[in-house]
């Protein structure tokens, strides 16, 4: 089964920053690309979601990018807020399989 | 609309035991998942349903098994609970090609 490589394992930002998270796949059979966000004790949630016909989505603060050549996707959280410390997992769309996780700190 | 609903929310089993997780979905969702999630890691696929009747293994799955006889449940079955069993386990369902619902997870303790 595919694995998906998830970078980088932890990320600690000042408020504001613009933290980035990457995710690199093998195959290019998927066509459905999304980012959950966890917060301790709860289950992952549905942040933001990207297609391939499409190079970027933006949903707020928060941006997919998609390079579809080099088989990677981005999350990119804009003016990060500490209410946005969680941890940030991609997916393989018809996969089912998580990427490790990526721990991020906004701090004030 | 309660979305996904898995019980019971604890649970401590004592080794050898066996016990079911439960997990219901009201969305109609035709794909089901089961997830565990060991402290500070990734979510692993254990089983999964793309519909009543079907159900196909994970990366997992050892120790586990599971049922779909209905649209809305997806019982995840454990025989001779294990210590490596202790995990937080999530229930997830999609629409084909969607993104998931998570339910809120079960926190199992094997002793």
């Amino acid at each position: 089964q595919q694995q998906v490589k998830q970078s980088p394992q932890s990320l600690i930002v000042q408020k504001g920053g613009i933290p980035i998270i990457n995710c690199a796949y093998e195959n290019t059979a998927f066509d459905y690309f999304p980012w959950y966000q966890q917060f301790p004790g709860k289950g992952p949630a549905l942040l933001i979601a990207i297609r391939p016909d499409v190079s970027e989505k933006k949903e707020g603060r928060f941006t997919i990018s998609f390079n579809k050549s080099a088989k990677q996707f981005s999350l990119h959280i804009m003016d990060s807020q500490p209410g946005d410390s969680a941890t940030y997992f991609c997916v393989l769309g018809q996969n089912f399989v998580f990427g490790p996780g990526t721990r991020l700190s906004v701090l004030p | 609309n309660a979305g996904v609903t898995q019980t019971p929310k604890f649970r401590i089993l004592k080794i050898g035991q066996s016990m079911t997780l439960q997990c219901t979905q009201d969305m109609n969702h035709n794909y089901m998942y089961w997830y565990r999630q060991d402290p500070g890691m990734g979510l692993k696929l254990i089983y999964y349903s793309v519909g009543a009747g079907i159900t196909d293994k994970g990366e997992v799955p050892n120790g586990y098994n599971v049922s779909r006889s209905t649209t809305e449940d997806f019982p995840l079955r454990l025989e001779l609970a294990a210590p490596s069993q202790t995990s937080v386990y999530f229930c997830a369902s999609s629409w084909e090609g969607g993104g998931y619902t998570f339910g809120s997870g079960t926190r199992l303790t094997v002793v």
